[in-house]
């Protein structure tokens, strides 16, 4: 069974500051992905960033940044530059790679608060 | 184009009423996927449509009943629910992936912006 845990339930960084969330996963499949999502309070959960099991290179996408360990089994989110619309809801989630149409398992999810 | 859509944005329903929940998408994704989410939780997958054909089904109680009627359209008729199934309800497409070596795999899911529903 596929596993993520997400350890800061919150998270406050200062405006224009980096910050990372965590996530470890815990699977036994060799291929799968990684990704994370933005939920603002308006409910819309919003795709950021994917992580594929055999990509050599972290992802990016603009001031997002996936830090991918394999061989420790994390995929944190870095967010660099932060702005008061960064204050959200993040979660962390796995796809099954090997299945038709696959499940996602989600983390429990960070709030991150941004401070002008 | 990464849009989904769902209509109602709100719903209010009580325990005896019939409703229905829309979700919409024309990005030609052929997965599609209903999720209830709880306050400061994560989403919990409910089904799974693959090529408009029932693929998982989480154990959801028959209350809810969903439908795929073609490629771009879901949804999810609603009868006698509980005061406990009010929620935030997602609706999700991705694309099917064929990958090599014969395997297959979802690629990243699009969300719509979800139906709070209230039931009295």
């Amino acid at each position: 069974a596929q596993k993520i845990t997400q350890t800061q339930p919150g998270m406050f960084v200062q405006e224009k500051e980096a910050v990372t969330l965590d996530c470890t996963y815990d699977t036994s499949d060799p291929s799968y992905g990684l990704f994370w999502y933005k939920q603002p309070s308006s409910g819309e959960m919003i795709f950021l960033i994917y992580q594929g099991s055999y990509d050599q290179q972290n992802a990016t996408e603009g001031r997002y940044s996936l830090n991918f360990q394999k061989a420790r089994k994390s995929a944190n989110l870095v967010i660099s530059a932060s702005q008061l619309g960064d204050s959200a809801m993040y979660f962390c989630a796995m796809g099954e790679k090997d299945t038709n149409a696959g499940k996602s398992t989600f983390g429990d999810g960070t709030t991150l608060t941004v401070k002008p | 184009d990464t849009e989904v859509t769902q209509t109602p944005k709100h719903l209010v329903m009580g325990m005896t009423n019939k409703k229905s929940l829309k979700c919409e998408q024309h990005m030609g994704h052929r997965a599609m996927y209903w999720y209830k989410q709880k306050a400061k939780k994560p989403p919990e997958l409910m089904f799974v449509y693959s090529y408009e054909k029932l693929s998982i089904n989480e154990s959801v109680p028959s209350r809810f009943s969903p439908e795929c009627p073609n490629s771009s359209l879901l949804n999810l008729h609603l009868h006698a629910l509980q005061p406990e199934d009010s929620a935030l309800y997602l609706c999700a497409s991705s694309r099917i992936l064929g990958l090599a070596g014969g395997r297959k795999g979802t690629d990243t899911q699009y969300f719509g912006p979800g139906t709070r529903l209230t039931v009295l």
